[in-house]
């Protein structure tokens, strides 16, 4: 099937800098990508849907100027946590399907990421 | 998209068949029933999806009641390795890939 790769598998940061989280679709191009967070012991909730080539959709709640999304192609998108504080620990994890086929959604193996 | 109900938990004898319920009683006729789970600090793995027939893969079957209100994931032979959080997501036919996730169930496989 579809392989979605997701880098870094995990980083630690120091509060108050910026971590970028790399999304790519490596057999497949995908004009839409999705982010997710999960915190310990829940459920996924979905950030933001990442358009390729245009401004990404956020869910209510989720901070836009916080959660930078850029989608500049069809393979390739990523997350920066800006100005990360320990509460922004969490596993993100990204997910892209093959829209011209309408497949299933598949997802990459997700960031852990720790900030201290 | 309509929403899911499931059982948080559930336990399996390993070799035995699990059968994981989900309950999506306000499903409309053009969404769609999938089946993911989730490995410990894994992203999500597709396991299958349906949209009124039974369907079969490799990995699982799905069961899907007449009425559409219900399903019924089932793993045949379960293994240690099928231990996980299992998710049942319905989604409408022209959706691009976005999936709403409820808070699934755990299964666990004791040997």
């Amino acid at each position: 099937g579809a392989v979605v790769s997701q880098h870094p598998s995990w980083v630690i940061c120091k509060s108050g800098t910026s971590v970028k989280i790399e999304c790519r679709s490596l057999d497949f191009q995908a004009t839409t990508m999705f982010w997710y967070r999960q915190f310990p012991k829940q459920s996924l909730m979905l950030m933001a849907t990442s358009n390729e080539g245009s401004k990404a959709t956020y869910e209510q709640g989720v901070e836009k100027d916080k959660f930078l999304i850029n989608h500049a192609s069809l393979t390739l998108s990523t997350l920066t946590v800006t100005s990360a504080h320990p509460e922004d620990s969490s596993f993100y994890i990204c997910s892209a399907n093959e829209q011209l086929l309408n497949t299933e959604a598949f997802f990459g193996q997700g960031t852990r990421l720790t900030v201290v | 998209d309509a929403k899911t109900t499931q059982p948080p938990s559930m336990d399996c004898a390993e070799g035995r068949a699990a059968n994981l319920p989900c309950n999506h009683s306000t499903i409309s006729g053009n969404e769609y029933v999938y089946w993911y789970r989730q490995i410990h600090s894994q992203g999500p793995q597709y396991i299958i999806h349906g949209l009124k027939n039974n369907e079969t893969n490799e990995m699982a079957s799905l069961i899907i009641t007449e009425d559409r209100k219900s399903s019924t994931l089932i793993l045949p032979h379960a293994t240690l390795r099928d231990t996980a959080v299992y998710y049942c997501i319905v989604r409408g036919s022209g959706n691009t890939g976005k999936l709403i996730f409820g808070q699934g169930t755990t299964l666990q496989v004791k040997p």
